[in-house]
Order: structure tokens, then sequence, then C-alpha cells
């Protein structure tokens, strides 16, 4: 059974750049996709982005001039920086893992959550 | 982006209820359609994708169908544990784009 755990700073501060690390336990990295999801308090869930771990990734478009997601296949983890953040950033952080399906990828495993708040 | 629209927002229903919940996609995504349930203060649960396939270890008493722009998630006898909020997901194109969410509550 593959698991997430996030990690990484529970407040931010407006302008900075948001970073967090997901370890996946008992299951290779080197292989899957590897995303982020988040949901703001209250409201709905956001795609945010994956990565591939060949290197590949897609960001939504919404995001895609502040976020970036890579991995460290040596850990086992994968990582989330947003950077400018504002207080419209502040949510729950999930990673997940995404396996394939045909010519698309469903998630299946999810972290438990991180909330980060963005304010000074 | 693919807009997925949930109906209805939320629901009341007893237990032993056969409850189901709509998915509508503003243009075609095949089956690429995935449903999760979501428990206050919990993480999602992914529960269906492929529109009809149960991930590993979920109940049959959940079932998907669907396909195109149309998709149902049907819970054949509502269980206390089964109150939570159901969110579909397309996965058809990027972004992947999910539904406002069916909040199912005890009447």
């Amino acid at each position: 059974q593959v698991r997430l755990q996030e990690s990484g700073p529970g407040l931010v501060k407006p302008s900075e750049t948001l970073s967090l690390t997901c370890t996946v336990s008992d299951g290779s990295i080197s292989s899957y996709y590897w995303s982020w999801i988040r949901q703001p308090p209250g409201q709905g869930l956001e795609w945010i982005g994956y990565f591939y771990y060949t290197g590949g990734t897609n960001y939504n478009p919404s995001l895609k001039s502040r976020v970036s997601i890579s991995v460290d296949t040596s850990k086992n983890q994968f990582s989330l920086k947003l950077s400018s953040v504002t207080a419209a950033d502040t949510a729950v952080y999930y990673c997940a893992r995404e396996s394939e399906y045909g010519s698309g990828t469903y998630i299946d495993y999810w972290g438990q959550g991180t909330l980060v708040t963005v304010s000074s | 982006d693919i807009q997925m629209t949930q109906s209805p927002s939320s629901l009341s229903a007893s237990v032993g209820d056969r409850v189901t919940i709509t998915c509508r996609a503003s243009q075609g995504i095949s089956n690429y359609l995935a449903w999760f349930q979501q428990k206050p203060g919990k993480a999602p649960k992914s529960l269906i994708y492929a529109a009809s396939s149960l991930q590993s270890g979920v109940p049959s008493k959940f079932s998907g169908s669907g396909s195109g722009t149309d998709f149902t998630l049907t819970i054949s006898s509502l269980q206390p544990e089964d109150f939570a909020t159901y969110y579909c997901q397309q996965y058809y194109i990027y972004p992947r784009t999910f539904g406002q969410g069916t909040k199912v509550e005890i009447k």
C-alpha cells in the first residue's frame, strides 16, 4: 500500500515562495505521475500539476508562471514550489499519485494534506 | 478548460437509501472520469476511475456509469460511513478539472 506524506511550512508570507515536499513510502517514485492538488478552506479541489519521473511536467495554466514540481528519486520524494504567493494561495495542499489508463492518468493515492496559510 | 458540473450540490438521504449523483462535462471526455469521496477534515479518497472501474478496496455498493458528457455515481444502500462530499474529475485533457462537489447529508 503506497503512502504519501506532505511536509513543509504551514505559514508563508505574501510574495514569498511556498515549498512543500511529499515523501512516498512503500512504493517506488521511479514510475507513475506525481501530482499536487489544492483545496482552499471550504471550497473545491484544484489540480496544480504533475511531474513524471522521466522529467515531463504539466501545470495548470492558471498557475503555470509561478509553479514548479520536481522529483528526487534518491529520496523517494517530490516537491512543489509556488512563487509570489498571496492570500488566495491559502489552502490545504495534497500530493497524489496518478496511474496510467489508456491515454490518460487517474489519481489512485492521496496524501493526508497540509494546510498552508499565506499571511504576514 | 473543461467544466464539470455536479447535481445536486447537496442532498439529504436516510440510511439504506439508494443515492445517485450526476456529473456533466462541458465537452465529451470519453470515459476519462473519476469519482472521489471526502469526509470533513480528511483527504479525498479515490473511489472510481474510467467512469465505472472500482479502485482496489472500494466496496461494490459504489458504482459508476456514463460516457461522453454524462456520468453518474450510485450508492446502492447508504450507510452512516457514506455521508461525505463526492467529487467527479475529468482526466481527458489538461488541466484536470473537478466538479464543485455534492454533499450527502443525513436526513
